[in-house]
């Protein structure tokens, strides 16, 4: 079946390190994207990559970094410049155009 | 920012009764999407209605579009305990990116 796999599901970070959250996808989507979700909050765009080997920042890219090596991955790390990172972390896919998303099961990333 | 804002901000009814829920955004736009999310998992994509489209269904969805408003609505019919969740629009910005409301959090009771 086709679809968007994130990795871990939970993750804890200790203050200072950075994380990096795995996306998958074999949807054969040119663009993904990585959006950040606080509680009871819409989502907010952190990065999006039309094409491989390209990105572009969102509205809250620092703190933040991308790789579009692959079509199928876009890995997003976590930085310890990232003073708030605690949230729920979403990855989306699509083909260019007015299509809609294909989202992931997301991950919640937790400062302990 | 083009982000859509969706009111009310949280709805419950009753089982069986009709949903309705409203999206406003900023600019112009050649389309609008809804999507729906459970408690803790990703967005699933609901419709799609582009600008000269007033009204689309889906088999208990109906979404309507007015552009001179800037606003979109989504009705939920006959609403059952599963339709519990939260419903975001989303709005795209120049390119190919959205940007989604803060959402409606829905409550159906059984």
């Amino acid at each position: 079946d086709g679809g968007i796999t994130q990795s871990p599901k939970y993750l804890f970070r200790k203050e200072g390190q950075n994380v990096t959250l795995s996306c998958e996808q074999n949807l054969n989507h040119d663009a993904m994207y990585w959006y950040r979700q606080d509680p009871g909050q819409g989502l907010r765009l952190i990065y999006y990559s039309q094409i491989v080997n390209d990105f572009q920042k969102g509205d809250i890219a620092e703190g933040y970094s991308v790789s579009r090596e692959k079509k199928e991955s876009f890995p997003l790390t976590v930085t310890s410049a990232q003073k708030n990172p605690t949230a729920f972390y979403l990855c989306a896919s699509s083909i260019t155009g007015p299509y809609g998303y294909t989202f992931g099961s997301g991950t919640r990333l937790t400062v302990v | 920012s083009q982000q859509g804002e969706e009111d009310p901000q949280a709805l419950s009814i009753q089982e069986g009764e009709n949903a309705t829920m409203n999206c406003s955004y900023k600019t112009s736009i050649n389309n609008l999407q809804w999507y729906r999310q459970n408690s803790g998992r990703g967005l699933v994509h609901l419709i799609l209605i582009r600008s000269n489209e007033r009204e689309k269904h889906s088999g208990r969805l109906r979404v309507t579009l007015d552009t001179s408003k800037k606003s979109s609505s989504l009705l939920i019919t006959a609403s059952r305990a599963a339709d519990t969740a939260s419903y975001f629009c989303a709005s795209p910005n120049t390119g190919n990116q959205f940007y989604f409301g803060t959402g409606t959090s829905l409550t159906v009771i059984p």
